[in-house]
């Protein structure tokens, strides 16, 4: 599986915009960026994902740079709901995989009032 | 509601002593499989079942068992627990199409003594 390389942990405060990085240099054409997160105590929640366009959706936003190298999910109003640790998985759309999620550390995001 | 419930979500049992833990999906997903989570080592997939009768070993399948008799339904069998296997596990259920969301459950926290 490719992998992705995230930074542990981010912080921001309440109603600022939120950049969480991650970088997949080693991505294939196949592959789909996918963005989950899990709040405490909870199973992972779909964020959002894309394959070489940027996304949008009523929860984030997904810029995917121009050589897929790098994606960024940005939260445009933290609020501390969105404390969470999230992960930055890239899914195979082919081989023997079956698009199993791999999940790595992912980043911690601490949203200050 | 479209959701993943397993049950029990808190179960402390003794080494040895078979047990299931359930896990039931309402969306009509082909796809369902079994992570366990431990500290510093993430999210890690057990098991997964393409279809009803499919199953197929994750990462990490040793001393456990799955059967997909129905559709919705995907249980995790512990035969002969052992305290390794103390952790917190999730069900997820996605349809086939690779790129769309997974969904999880709520987790199941299991301690073997």
């Amino acid at each position: 599986d490719a992998k992705t390389t995230q930074p542990n942990s981010m912080e921001s405060n309440e109603e600022e915009p939120v950049h969480l990085p991650c970088n997949h240099s080693t991505i294939s054409g196949t592959d789909y960026i996918h963005w989950y997160r899990q709040l405490p105590s909870q199973g992972p929640e779909y964020v959002i994902h894309g394959l070489t366009s940027n996304v949008n959706n009523r929860m984030a936003s997904l810029a995917i740079a121009e050589d897929r190298k790098s994606s960024t999910l940005i939260l445009h109003r933290a609020t501390l709901r969105d404390a969470a640790v999230y992960y930055c998985i890239l899914r195979d759309a082919g081989g023997t995989s079956y698009g199993k999620l791999t999940f790595g550390q992912g980043t911690i995001l601490t949203v200050h009032p | 509601e479209a959701q993943v419930t397993q049950n029990p979500r808190y179960l402390i049992t003794v080494t040895g002593k078979k047990l299931t833990v359930t896990c039931s999906q309402n969306m009509n997903h082909e796809y369902m499989s079994w992570y366990r989570q431990d500290p510093g080592l993430g999210l890690r997939q057990i098991y997964y079942s393409m279809n009803v009768e499919v199953t197929d070993k994750g990462d990490v399948p040793e001393g456990y068992k799955v059967s997909r008799k129905e559709k919705r339904n995907f249980p995790l069998i512990l035969e002969s627990p052992s305290p390794n296997q103390t952790s917190l596990y999730f069900c997820a259920s996605r349809t086939r199409a690779l790129n769309t969301e997974a969904f999880f459950g709520q987790g199941t926290r299991l301690t073997v003594v």
